[in-house]
């Protein structure tokens, strides 16, 4: 059975940093692309950041560029998304996803608040 | 990149069928979609791909009540024999290049 299973979340100041982590099982890790997507409360999804199999590519929705960094360790089958400089529209829960193409697979997510 | 828009809301009576519809933007008329189930309170969870074909592919433990199709740049989830769980956010999700878009998701109620 496929498992994603996101921590890290919490309360962070405007412009502070969190990291979070989604912890895979059930399935070949290394051999799968995998995204974040967000949900900001009372609204729909929100595609942020995605990463090849092999972690060498990265891609991200242009509001985040510059300040996110997703990265993965396919030893350890976890993902990981570093958020810098944080503002209050980044308020979500964060979702990690398994893609084959589509998004197949969601995890639980992770609630990320930014305010003072 | 891809734009998907869905209406906003459907409706349908408990026992009864209804159709969402995700359209693509132009220049995007043949690209696979997914259909996202997101019922209150918890996460998305994957109901299926549609290609431009109108063939599906329907993800682990989907029930028979859930199908797809096709037209030019429209892509349909019906659900038949309606249940009050399927009382839901449905969202559309497709992809260009390096970038994957979501529509705004259809609310559905079950009367």
């Amino acid at each position: 059975e496929v498992q994603l299973l996101e921590s890290g979340g919490g309360l962070v100041q405007p412009g502070g940093s969190l990291r979070l982590s989604c912890a895979a099982s059930g399935f070949t890790f290394s051999s799968y692309a995998m995204s974040w997507v967000r949900q900001a409360p009372g609204t729909g999804l929100e595609w942020v950041s995605a990463i090849g199999s092999y972690g060498v590519n990265t891609y991200y929705t242009d509001s985040v560029k510059g300040r996110f960094t997703l990265s993965r360790d396919n030893s350890k089958n976890t993902l990981f998304l570093q958020m810098n400089s944080l503002r209050a529209e980044d308020t979500a829960i964060y979702y990690c996803a398994k893609m084959e193409g589509v998004t197949d697979y969601w995890g639980q997510g992770t609630l990320v608040t930014v305010s003072s | 990149q891809p734009v998907v828009t869905q209406s906003s809301s459907a409706s349908a009576s408990l026992g009864s069928s209804v159709k969402v519809t995700c359209t693509l933007s132009s220049g995007h008329s043949s690209n696979i979609i997914a259909w996202h189930q997101q019922q209150p309170g918890k996460a998305p969870r994957y109901l299926m791909k549609v290609e431009g074909s109108g063939s599906y592919n329907k993800g682990s433990g989907v029930p028979d009540r859930f199908s797809g199709s096709s037209s030019g740049a429209d892509r349909y989830l019906t659900i038949s024999n309606l249940q009050s769980e399927d009382e839901a956010d449905y969202y559309c999700e497709t992809w260009d290049r390096n970038t994957r878009v979501f529509g705004g998701g259809t609310r559905l109620t079950v009367l």
